[in-house]
């Protein structure tokens, strides 16, 4: 398995500004994603965090909006700028690891529970 | 575009009784995996399956991937209250390549 952590944890932020998520994973993978969920419902993709090159953005949403970056194959961070309170939901970011048997396993890490008041 | 619809959306029963959810698709997925949700948690990972009429076992839960891969299905055998959580089955059309399509999620509720 993959452990991958998250910071911060939780966070209330003021509407207009910004709010940067680190996520790290233990160890290498092939892909990172980041996903947005409201409680109690399904995940929504936001974008692919792709090593070294820009992140591919779902329908949806934007690079100006969530600009993300993956400098390295086991550290990713997202960005919810200029928040406005439709921003509040759990940000989870999320590793694709290959296995010797070759299926790939997704991973998910605790979440970020964002308040935009 | 790729759906998957999960039924039933809330399942609330008693300690001890058995439960199906279904995950449904008019689409083939190469491989499906299941997921299981706390409050306050990212989701865990339960199984993947990745054959046609495949059947996993972990404990209590049993798995089961559609003949045609469209469809999977997850029992829960004498329901315990620590099964509590959202559950989410994910599918992958060609895993190494392209994202997971999530499905809906069933929030169950095990009363002890």
């Amino acid at each position: 398995s993959a452990v991958i952590s998250q910071k911060p944890s939780r966070d209330i932020c003021q509407r207009g500004t910004s709010l940067t998520i680190q996520c790290q994973v233990d160890s290498q993978v092939t892909m990172m994603f980041w996903y947005r969920q409201q409680p109690g419902q399904s995940l929504t993709l936001i974008a692919t965090a792709n090593q070294g090159s820009e992140a591919t953005y779902e329908s949806g949403f934007v690079i100006d909006k969530f600009p993300i970056s993956r400098p390295n194959l086991t550290f990713s961070t997202l960005t919810v700028s200029n928040m406005s309170p439709e921003d509040s939901s759990i940000y989870l970011c999320s590793a694709r690891r290959s296995s010797t048997s070759g299926t790939d396993t997704q991973y998910f890490g605790p979440g970020t529970r964002l308040t935009v008041l | 575009t790729q759906l998957l619809e999960q039924s039933p959306q809330f399942l609330s029963i008693q300690e001890g009784e058995n439960l199906t959810v279904y995950c449904n698709s008019s689409s083939v997925f190469s491989s499906l995996q299941w997921y299981r949700q706390e409050p306050g948690e990212g989701p865990v990972l339960l199984v993947t399956v990745v054959t046609g009429g495949e059947v996993k076992k972990l404990k209590r839960l049993t798995f089961q991937f559609g003949d045609a891969r469209k469809d999977s299905s997850l029992h829960i055998t004498a329901a315990q209250p620590g099964d509590t959580g959202l559950y989410l089955c994910a599918g992958a059309s060609n895993f190494g390549n392209e994202k997971l399509t999530f499905g809906t999620g069933t929030r169950l509720t095990i009363i002890p």
